[in-house]
């Protein structure tokens, strides 16, 4: 049983292009969130959402817009990609009342 | 505001040696601290985690981390290291968010450990 699944675990397309990342977990979390894992391992946070409510917004350019239909889901669409995007993106998940997040396995998306 | 400092973003160890790997940490609040461990092409597993009770917590395959406040510190132990346990690991702070909402995880950029035969 997969406690937070992403679809799909790879994603290579071309620049300008439009995508979209699937993410969902069955733990029962109120809050979900997308990071980003740049070459250098890098992890930093993106959105975060709690109850299909969004709460964190870091500074990421509005090409990427999450949607979340429920709070099992939360979904990251991404508009005219670019060379920069291309990374590891990682969905998680946390009951609010706990702390701890946990992590999909990862969309590696390159952008050719 | 709060931050994390991974200090060696390589370490290499032979197996069955002490691992050491360190962290410190910037927080304006009493802090939550965490390890995590990613490998290759894998998610980010937590390995154990500091939540204001005993300062000295032991998480899985055999970690563990000692909370110091004074040194504001959370370094990752583990007495023998294991081939397995060659792998990119992160440590995090998180403090509550300005509206008492979910707290916000903050990574260190990693330390990749190298295990020698």
């Amino acid at each position: 049983d997969t406690a937070v699944s992403q679809t799909p675990k790879y994603l290579v397309t071309q620049m300008g292009n439009d995508k979209s990342i699937k993410c969902e977990q069955n733990l029962g979390h109120d809050t979900m969130y997308w990071y980003k894992q740049d070459s250098k391992k890098f992890l930093k946070i993106m959105f975060s959402y709690n109850n299909k409510e969004l709460i964190i917004n870091e500074t990421v350019p509005n090409r990427f817009s999450p949607k979340s239909p429920d709070k099992a889901h939360l979904n990251l669409h991404i508009n005219s990609l670019e060379l920069g995007d291309s990374a590891v993106y990682f969905c998680a998940s946390s009951p609010l009342a706990l702390n701890e997040q946990f992590f999909g396995p990862g969309t590696r998306l390159t952008v050719l | 505001a709060q931050s994390v400092t991974q200090l060696g973003s390589h370490v290499s160890v032979s197996e069955g040696a002490l691992v050491l790997l360190r962290c410190n940490y910037s927080s304006s609040v009493p802090p939550y601290l965490f390890w995590y461990v990613q490998y290759p092409n894998q998610g980010l597993q937590l390995l154990l985690k500091y939540t204001s009770a005993a300062t000295l917590v032991k998480g899985i395959n055999g970690f563990e981390a000692e909370f110091k406040k004074s040194e504001t510190s959370f370094h990752l132990t583990k007495p023998s290291a294991h081939m397995s346990d060659a792998a990119e690991y992160f440590c995090a702070v998180s403090a509550e968010g300005a509206s008492g909402s979910a707290r916000q995880l903050t990574f260190g950029s990693g330390t990749q450990l190298t295990v020698l035969p």
